[in-house]
This record gives C-alpha cells, structure tokens and sequence, in this order.
C-alpha cells in the first residue's frame, strides 16, 4: 500500500523567503506525483503536475522536482507571499488511484 | 476544459436522513469517477471508485449500504449518505478521470466538495 508522508506538517514564513515543502513516497512504481493546494474549507487547486518519467516542472513562482528512484519530491515556492497562505497537498499516483499525504499548511506573515 | 462540478457544496441534515451529493464532469465524459473523505486537518481518504454503469468498487472499511454511489451516465456520479448520523460529518470531494483521446487516463479533475454536517 502506497503511504505519502508530508514535512513540515506546519511552516511560517515572512513574506518574501522562499518555501520548500517536501514530499516522500513508499511505492516508487508511480505513474505520476501532484501538487495541489487547499483552501480552508475548499476543495482543491491543481498546481503542477509530473508525470513519471520527468524530473521537474515549473510553473511561474513554483517549481516541483521528483526523484522517483528516492520516493520524494520537493515543491518549492519562490518569494512566498501572504496569498500563498494555504494547505499544500501531494499526490501519487499508482494503477490510477491518488494516495494523499496529509498536506503542509503554510502561513506566509506579511 | 476537465471542468468538475460538485453539488451542493454544503448540507445540514438531521440525524438519521439521507444525503446525495452530485458529481459532473462538464466538458468531457468521465470513465472513471472517484469519492473521497476529508477529516479536518487530515488527508483525502479514497472511498470508493466507481465506473459508469457497473457497481462502485469501495475501499476497505468504507460501507457499501451506508455510502450509495451511482455512476448511472458518462457525466453524472452521485454519492447517497443513507441514515446519516453525526459521525459522518466531513468534507466529501469528487473527482472525474476519462479514457477518451486528449485527456490522461491517469489524471484526476476534482470537484470543489461538499461539507456535510449532520446535526
């Protein structure tokens, strides 16, 4: 069974630092890894997807790297800003069901 | 485009009522639909995963006769809280996955969820 584990389970920063949030997988026979967000009480916001073969993608001020042989991936924010405030989810997939790590919620102090 | 709706986003019910809960894919038919369960400050718990027109395969521990999902037309899923009890207050989220050409097989388009709160 495929466990997806999410570190820090909490982080704040000032506005303006860069963010790292990591992400480590049991299973590394995945087809692919996202990175969604959540907003209190909300559902969820597709940020990047990888698919297996990949290595990165990058899109604007978030960039997510995944190192399958490892069983992690790391997202990283650049120039964190109080709209970036948010729970941050990561996902496997695996014969076409997601497994979810418990998600990095994120405070970014103005 | 893979644009997901999900209706009612909230629900207050009585203990010991029913509650369905829609899922529509929009823009593309969906093959495959899925259903979660969300605690608060916890993960999405897959419940079950449903094909259109065959019965919902459910994940381990999640009830059958107490969670009814129907995936009865390439668009349309719907989850049924039967008997619903203060217990099975959560946040529950659908997702809409298609086989067709243009669309992954393995991606999941989500569903803004329903809160349910059972009094």
């Amino acid at each position: 069974k495929q466990e997806v584990t999410q570190i820090p389970a909490a982080l704040s920063v000032p506005e303006g630092e860069n963010l790292v949030l990591n992400c480590s997988f049991t299973d590394s026979a995945i087809y692919n890894l996202q990175w969604f967000r959540q907003d209190p009480g909300k559902g969820l916001t597709s940020l990047l997807l990888i698919q297996s073969s990949q290595r990165e993608q990058t899109s604007g001020r978030l960039n997510a790297s995944l190192d399958k042989s490892s069983g992690r991936s790391t997202l990283y924010i650049a120039a964190s800003q109080p709209g970036d405030s948010a729970t941050y989810l990561c996902a496997v997939s695996n014969d076409y069901k997601l497994s979810f790590g418990a998600g990095t919620t994120v405070t970014v102090r103005a | 485009g893979a644009v997901v709706s999900q209706h009612p986003s909230r629900v207050i019910c009585k203990s010991g009522t029913s509650v369905k809960i829609e899922c529509r894919s929009l823009d593309f038919q969906a093959t495959t639909m899925f259903w979660y369960r969300q605690f608060p400050k916890k993960s999405l718990m897959l419940m079950a995963t449903s094909n259109e027109g065959s019965k919902a395969t459910y994940e381990q521990g999640v009830e059958k006769d107490k969670f009814l999902i129907n995936h009865a037309s390439l668009t349309l899923s719907t989850l049924t809280v039967t008997s619903a009890h203060p217990e099975d207050s959560s946040f529950y989220i659908c997702s809409a996955s298609s086989a067709a050409h243009g669309l992954a097989k393995n991606i999941q388009y989500f569903g803004a969820g329903t809160r349910l709160s059972v009094l």
